[in-house]
């Protein structure tokens, strides 16, 4: 059973702060990795792409990947109490294109 | 450019009744996935369809629970006999090829 874990947090940051979300899987053969941002009671939002070791920037979010540590991050530069959400990391299934998603991180922004 | 569309948004259902939860993928997107969300849980895959076809339905219950996408019109999550359990919100998500999904808004399935 492929895996993809998350801290549940929450975690908690001050507004300006960086804030730095983490997720490891356990498919050594994943190429994609995506996370995701879902406020209370709405649906998930794609954020960030990745398929590359290495850095991905877009705006104030940076997306991170390790293929060999099996490992991907997610950095937001600046916090906004705005930024409060649970963020999703998502790695598709080797065999179908279904995504498998780790459980989430709540993220408190502190104004 | 409509989204993801999910009818109806919130779906409230008494013990045995059926639910019946539609979707229409984005244009142009072929693949579509369902999944459910338990209150303070994660999104946990059920089905990935393709037009008249069941690609990947490891996640849905055996018995119950049934999913088509058929050659015209939209994709229909079925619960039949709809117990205090199945409460939760249904996403249905598409996709064009193998990148990221777009979400719809979800159905808020109600048993009382």
């Amino acid at each position: 059973q492929k895996e993809v874990e998350q801290n549940s947090g929450p975690l908690s940051v001050p507004e300006g702060a960086i804030a730095s979300l983490n997720c490891t899987y356990s498919d050594r053969g994943s190429q994609s990795f995506f996370w995701y941002r879902q406020y209370s009671g709405k649906s998930p939002e794609l954020i960030m792409s990745i398929y590359s070791n290495g850095d991905k920037e877009d705006g104030r979010f940076t997306a991170q990947l390790n293929k060999a540590s099996q490992y991907v991050s997610l950095l937001i530069r600046d916090s906004q109490p705005s930024d409060s959400a649970t963020y999703l990391c998502a790695v598709p299934d080797g065999a179908t294109n279904k995504l498998i998603f780790g459980t989430g991180t709540l993220l408190a922004v502190q104004p | 450019n409509a989204g993801v569309m999910q009818n109806p948004r919130h779906l409230v259902r008494r013990r045995g009744q059926e639910a019946r939860l539609r979707c229409s993928p984005m244009k142009g997107h072929s693949h579509v996935y369902w999944y459910r969300q338990l209150p303070e849980e994660g999104l946990k895959f059920m089905v990935y369809l393709q037009k008249e076809n069941i690609i990947d339905e490891s996640g849905m219950p055996k018995e119950r629970f049934s999913a088509e996408f058929p050659k015209e019109g939209p994709s229909i999550l079925r619960i039949q006999q709809v117990v205090r359990g199945d409460s939760a919100a249904y996403f249905c998500a598409s996709s064009r090829d193998r990148d990221g999904y777009t979400f719809g808004s979800g159905t808020r399935l109600t048993v009382v």
